[in-house]
């Protein structure tokens, strides 16, 4: 069964602490995404990669950045969390640039910034 | 610019009853839609999706959803919905690249 895994599914972490988020997957596709989803905003794109050392920016960039050194791994990094990026965090993951069979999702990572 | 709406924020139905959940999309071709499902606590899960083809389509749980492009829709139906059906869904689009745009989520409650 094919599989999204983030590390961790609950984190607390202080104001100004530089956090990372870590998805693994292993079936060997080519796309990641990192979405945060909050109540009444839906789930919103805040980067994604295509290949390996690629990133693009999605629609929520700011405060975060992205790590794609190997195919299986992308990792989302909070510079220097706020209390405005408490929220779930979801990874997915998807093969083809044309969405064929939708993403695969891992099962999230709530972050509460104190 | 693609958009996803869900008109409804929260629907309540009781065990047994027939389900239809809203979306509509904006996009200028024909899109790609997905459905997907998110129990309490836990990641998004598949369960169905429309590429081409009939308008109709058949998911996982029971659950169906048909294209209406004069509609600029794509609802989900249940004809029978179990208390275990009880999540968040999550209608979503995509056009040619490989983004998905979600729409902001129907809670749906379950009564016993």
């Amino acid at each position: 069964d094919v599989k999204v895994t983030q590390s961790s599914r609950y984190l607390v972490k202080r104001t100004g602490e530089k956090v990372f988020l870590e998805c693994v997957q292993d079936m060997d596709h080519e796309n990641m995404f990192w979405y945060r989803q909050d109540p009444g905003l839906g789930l919103r794109l805040i980067y994604f990669s295509y290949d390996v050392k690629m990133k693009e920016k999605g629609d929520i960039p700011e405060g975060y950045s992205v790590s794609r050194e190997k195919k299986e791994r992308f990792s989302l990094i909070l510079e220097s969390a706020s209390t405005n990026q408490t929220s779930m965090y979801l990874c997915a993951s998807s093969t083809d640039r044309v969405t064929n069979y939708g993403y695969t999702f891992g099962s999230g990572t709530r972050l509460t910034v104190v | 610019a693609q958009s996803v709406t869900q008109p409804d924020i929260h629907i309540t139905v009781s065990e047994g009853a027939s389900l239809e959940l809203r979306c509509n999309y904006s996009y200028g071709a024909t899109p790609y839609l997905f459905w997907y499902v998110q129990s309490p606590g836990q990641g998004l899960q598949l369960l169905l999706k429309y590429f081409s083809g009939d308008t109709l389509v058949q998911g996982i749980k029971g659950f169906e959803a048909e294209f209406k492009r004069s509609q600029s829709s794509f609802n989900l139906r249940k004809p029978s919905v179990h208390w275990s059906d009880a999540a968040e869904y999550f209608c979503a689009v995509s056009g040619s690249t490989d983004k998905l745009i979600f729409g902001t989520g129907t809670r749906l409650q379950v009564f016993p």
